[in-house]
């Protein structure tokens, strides 16, 4: 989407492996969040930086999720020890007024 | 928490027939609403939103949601759909105060040409 940056576009890694995913916002803004896609499913909210530190990570499933920013700009979502139902579209957002900018998203497939 | 249900899940219509689509939330207070579709293989897009004012509002390609702040819906209409709507269409709801938006599970449109 215009305004934010995802990549890698796709990702394909076996089970029990290390993933990192990334999002550059581009303009910078504060507030900067991460949503999870599965298949047949709206996004689901997992976490939401304002600034170099997460504010809320409730949504994050269990403790093999973590997201780094910084520098409040870039932002890593990482994932240890893969497992296939990890599997989803991941979403990044700025906000933009009251509502969001999505980026593509990140495919991760794990198999 | 609050949640969004999207009651269509697949909706398959012809070129120039009406299109519903139906919204309910779960939230007492001030809610923040939207529509956003996803084309396939593209990223989410907002349609319209509704902050406060006239409860019905435009978006773009034709598209317009009416508040009905009793009824708990944002439900999204076109008048004639066409074949380039094809698409997955997600409600979401968030408050001023709150930090996330709640999507729905998506409607599936296909428009036969």
């Amino acid at each position: 989407g215009a305004g934010v940056s995802q990549t890698p576009s796709n990702k394909v890694t076996e089970k029990g492996k290390y993933v990192e995913l990334r999002c550059d916002p581009i303009s910078g803004h504060t507030a900067l969040y991460w949503y999870r896609q599965s298949l047949g499913q709206g996004p689901e909210f997992l976490i939401y930086f304002q600034g170099t530190g997460a504010a809320d990570d409730s949504g994050l499933p269990n403790d093999r999720f973590f997201a780094v920013r910084p520098e409040g700009s870039v932002s890593t979502l990482k994932i240890q020890r893969t497992e296939r139902g990890d599997s989803a579209v991941y979403l990044c957002a700025r906000k933009q007024g009251r509502g969001y900018t999505f980026g593509s998203g990140t495919r991760l497939t794990v198999v | 928490a609050q949640s969004v249900s999207q009651h269509n899940h697949h909706v398959i219509l012809s070129e120039a027939a009406s299109l519903e689509l139906g919204c309910n939330y779960s939230y007492g207070g001030t809610v923040n609403l939207f529509w956003y579709v996803q084309y396939p293989g593209q990223h989410l897009q907002l349609l319209l939103k509704y902050f406060s004012g006239d409860p019905l509002v435009k978006g773009i390609k034709g598209f317009e949601a009416e508040f009905i702040k009793s009824k708990f819906s944002f439900n999204l209409r076109k008048p004639s759909v066409q074949w380039s709507d094809t698409a997955e269409y997600f409600c979401a709801v968030n408050t001023d105060t709150g930090n996330q938006f709640y999507f729905g599970t998506g409607t599936s449109l296909t428009v036969i040409p």
